[in-house]
């Protein structure tokens, strides 16, 4: 059973590029959740989402930030006109049930550099 | 609110020493979860533990163990007999019962294991 998969594993953008984080979740898990690593700092949460559904936002950055999950494909991470402040580790998680009541799996995550 | 602290940033010790990560949680809720992730030097993030805030039963495994107190709102990490494969950044994590997924995590305590 492969694990969370995320791509690509390193991404390296210009300030005002746009970057898209793609993540696929564990085979039978419908619950999807990101969130960032900045270096020198720890994980932050920053959204919440199951298939065609953003359950909770609560972390993300209210401009230049989206995320989905599509009812075929990969949930996606976009973040439009990249800052340097953007450059960190995002990490994608997935859980079998949601709603606290289960663990949350992680993928290898990606990192992103802004020049 | 809803906070987990990690007040000890770096641990270094001998191999075959035995350590103790400290977690301590703050929440309101009476339904909680807690967790402890590692972060080896790649990158990636590995689930070691669920504990749900109403089993307060010390968990074994091989040279882990966890003790889980309400009393005092800790979650503490033991490593028996230390190896150098233990060097990583450990995370506590907490989530509430509600429902959503979100997990805050503890700033992380980078051990590392001497040979």
């Amino acid at each position: 059973n492969a694990g969370v998969m995320q791509n690509p594993r390193h991404l390296v953008r210009r300030r005002g590029q746009e970057a898209r984080l793609r993540c696929s979740p564990m085979k039978g898990h419908s619950h999807v959740y990101w969130y960032r690593q900045l270096p020198e700092e720890g994980l932050k949460f920053m959204v919440y989402l199951q298939k065609e559904n953003i359950i909770d936002e609560s972390g993300m950055p209210k401009e230049r930030f989206s995320a989905e999950f599509p009812k075929e494909g990969p949930s996606i991470l976009r973040i439009q006109q990249v800052v340097r402040g953007d450059s960190a580790a995002y990490f994608c998680a997935s859980s079998p049930l949601g709603q606290g009541r289960d663990e949350q799996y992680f993928g290898p995550g990606t990192r992103l550099t802004v020049t | 609110a809803q906070k987990v602290t990690q007040a000890q940033t770096e641990i270094s010790v001998v191999e075959k020493e035995d350590v103790t990560l400290d977690c301590v949680y703050e929440t309101r809720d009476t339904t909680y979860y807690l967790f402890w992730y590692k972060q080896p030097p790649s990158g990636e993030l590995v689930f070691l533990i669920r504990r749900n805030s109403f089993d307060e039963q010390n968990e074994i495994s091989g040279r882990y163990s966890w003790n889980f107190q309400k009393s005092t709102s800790s979650f503490n990490f033991t490593i028996t007999a230390s190896q150098v494969v233990d060097s990583a950044v450990y995370f506590c994590a907490l989530r509430s019962g509600g429902n959503t997924g979100k997990l805050i995590f503890g700033q992380g305590t980078t051990l590392q294991v001497k040979p």
